[in-house]
């Protein structure tokens, strides 16, 4: 049974970009949740998908987006990047009863 | 809206000391209760994860018991060790509708000092 793993694991990038965050779902989970960490704060609920629909959203932008595709692996984009997104991003899957997730390394954004 | 938060924010222990670290949360409509250990600019590692209908879990030197009618849950760690320096984050899992999230406190920053 394979983990779950995110990529890449570092980015920087500048004001107004945009960047794609990855993430492969251990195997046999079928949801896959994102949650952004800023400094020395608790991890904040981003959004999470089931297969592949967007199902719950915590409290950030449209610019925030997903993708879920048929093998269960999930994108996270974030457009028009602010200085507040620099965080790192960590992505969780579970299986159908959903009541255990398990979190991938996570991948530290910083934006300049 | 759930809320949890951790208390001490920041404790610093000589090695060997017994410690507990609390956390309470606002909304008692829990699945369940997970305590996670981060080291500096790592990933989450879970260390126990307590099911609403349980009282309490217990790994090694580690035990982390649940209250859910109080919104409480403590985690004991014995004997400290300098290993166990790190930030513990207190998680708990609710129904948000359509799927289930997790809502964590802002941690509590261990350091053991040999």
């Amino acid at each position: 049974e394979t983990g779950v793993t995110q990529s890449p694991t570092h980015l920087i990038k500048t004001r107004g970009q945009q960047v794609t965050l990855r993430c492969s779902s251990q195997s046999g989970h079928n949801t896959v949740s994102w949650y952004q960490q800023a400094l020395g704060q608790g991890p904040q609920f981003i959004f999470q998908y089931y297969r592949e629909e967007e199902n719950g959203r915590g409290n950030f932008p449209p610019r925030f987006s997903g993708l879920q595709f048929p093998n269960y692996s999930s994108e996270l984009n974030v457009n028009a990047l602010e200085l507040d997104d620099s965080a790192l991003y960590l992505c969780a899957s579970s299986d159908l009863s959903g009541d255990t997730q398990y979190f991938g390394p996570g991948t530290r954004l910083t934006v300049l | 809206k759930q809320e949890v938060t951790q208390i001490p924010a920041a404790l610093s222990v000589p090695e060997g000391e017994n410690l507990v670290l609390n956390c309470s949360f606002t909304d008692s409509a829990i699945y369940n209760l997970q305590w996670f250990r981060q080291d500096p600019g790592k990933g989450l590692t879970s260390l126990l994860l307590i099911q609403s209908s349980q009282r309490e879990q217990t790994s090694g030197r580690l035990n982390a018991s649940l209250d859910k009618s109080s919104g409480r849950s403590t985690l004991y760690i014995a004997a400290s060790q300098p290993g166990d320096s790190a930030t513990y984050l207190c998680a708990v899992l609710n129904s948000g509708g359509s799927n289930y999230k997790l809502t964590f406190g802002k941690g509590t920053l261990l350091t053991v000092n040999p």
